[in-house]
């Protein structure tokens, strides 16, 4: 089946700091990525999509200078937390779409972040 | 402003009885749901999905509902096994506009044996 890696799945790291987190399709290739935040016992809100070669798309409140995205390969996309405060600790999930439709996205393990 | 909501945030139930997980949404735009299942630490995986022109959509012991007037699904399973326990989360997708999901609050699981 289809395989989606994150790495880092823990991190954590001081205030100020930047910090890269790695979301990989290990057996497709995904033109499309997303990605996700999860606040304990909420749910899981879309941050932005990432399109292979192309700028991302980010939603509403999500500030793209904070959380940059980068999708330099059609299986490889990365999202850097910049300047990275206690606020922004939290589960961040990427997919990755194997085809044109929304029940092709697979989801990565997540990525626990703590900013201390 | 939540368009997928899951007001239960929790549900146990005994091994071998049916397991009902309810979500309801706000966005007539939607034309297509999904269910996942998640574990901790773990991130979602695909159960089943219904399109907005079905009213039922059954896989195994998986069976979801859609009830479009009252904007609302359900899922079912029958019978429930130890091994469903987890966070249940519903999204919903305008496939017409968007492959973007929303998603519901979850509902977490326990079947007890």
């Amino acid at each position: 089946g289809a395989v989606v890696s994150q790495h880092p799945s823990r991190v954590i790291c001081k205030s100020g700091t930047s910090v890269k987190i790695e979301c990989r399709s290990l057996d497709f290739q995904a033109t499309t990525m997303f990605w996700y935040r999860q606040f304990p016992k909420q749910s899981l809100m879309l941050m932005a999509t990432s399109n292979e070669g192309s700028k991302a798309t980010y939603e509403q409140g999500v500030e793209k200078d904070k959380f940059l995205i980068n999708h330099a390969s059609l299986t490889l996309s990365t999202l850097t937390v910049t300047s990275a405060h206690p606020e922004d600790s939290s589960f961040y999930i990427c997919s990755a779409q194997a085809g044109g439709r929304v029940d092709t996205q697979y989801f990565g393990p997540g990525t626990r972040l703590t900013v201390l | 402003d939540q368009q997928v909501k899951q007001n239960s945030p929790s549900l146990s139930v005994q091994e071998g009885r049916i397991s009902i997980l309810n979500c309801d949404y706000t966005n007539s735009m939607f034309d297509y749901f999904l269910w996942y299942k998640k574990y901790p630490a773990e991130g979602p995986t695909f159960l089943i999905s219904i399109s907005s022109i079905k009213d039922k959509n059954e896989d195994g012991r998986f069976t979801v509902f859609l009830n479009k007037s009252a904007k609302h699904l359900s899922l079912h399973i029958v019978p429930s096994q130890p091994g469903d326990s987890a966070v249940y989360f519903c999204a919903a997708s305008n496939r017409g506009a968007t492959n973007k999901l929303i998603f519901g609050t979850g509902t977490l699981l326990a079947v007890q044996p």
